[in-house]
């Protein structure tokens, strides 16, 4: 059971470099989120996307943008990296009636 | 504004010692309340939640949390700690409503525990 997966789980990009990180779950999960985890900060949500074909920003929007591709996957995208994205992204999943939060494993980026 | 305040940034315990991690919220209405655990390189792990009823909630590993309204506090504890507890503890509330911000967490900074064998 794989639940939530993400990819790269690494990654090193110059600054101005784009891309994007892969999220997707097999838990027919309808709410799906981004956050950025940096030391001392606790995890910090990006964007989310309580359905398929909707999305919020959240606390920390700026410089990225969300796609959600269908009902599996969400996807984050760095236009033009900076070094101060350098962070851990996790990925999570929700499914409707319930509050719980499933994570990825994350992926680790860094900004050069 | 929903908020959640971890008090201690590092703490260290001996193996077999009790331990108790502080947490303490802020929101408008009764929380929906969750710890999680972060083993080094890894995503995170729900330990237990609280969303009603009886405020002391078990979870996995021997972790127990009180729910305090009146302390506005949601502290995990365990009565014998293992090595193998050494990890990051995230404390997080959960936002109720209706629409799209239904489920969003809100985090602490989280607690690093060092258990010394």
């Amino acid at each position: 059971n794989a639940g939530v997966t993400q990819t790269p789980k690494f990654q090193v990009l110059k600054t101005g470099q784009s891309m994007t990180l892969q999220c997707a779950q097999d838990m027919n999960h309808n709410s799906m989120y981004w956050y950025r985890q940096d030391p001392g900060m606790g995890l910090r949500l990006i964007y989310y996307s309580a359905s398929e074909g909707t999305t919020d920003k959240g606390e920390v929007p700026n410089g990225y943008n969300v796609s959600r591709l269908n009902k599996r996957e969400f996807s984050l995208r760095l236009e033009s990296a900076a070094p101060s994205q350098t962070s851990v992204y996790f990925c999570a999943s929700r499914g409707t009636g319930t509050d719980t939060q499933y994570f990825g494993p994350g992926t680790r980026l860094t900004v050069l | 504004a929903q908020s959640v305040t971890q008090p201690d940034i590092h703490i260290t315990v001996s193996e077999g010692a009790s331990l108790e991690l502080r947490c303490n919220y802020s929101y408008g209405a009764t929380p929906y309340l969750f710890w999680y655990v972060q083993s080094p390189g890894q995503g995170l792990q729900l330990l237990l939640k609280y969303f009603s009823g009886d405020t002391l909630v078990q979870g996995i590993k021997g972790f127990e949390a009180e729910f305090k309204r009146s302390q506005s506090s949601f502290n995990l504890r365990k009565p014998s700690v293992h090595w193998s507890d050494a990890a990051e503890y995230f404390c997080a509330v959960g936002a109720r409503g209706r629409g799209s911000t239904l489920g969003r967490l809100y985090f602490g900074r989280g607690t690093q525990l060092t258990v010394w064998p």
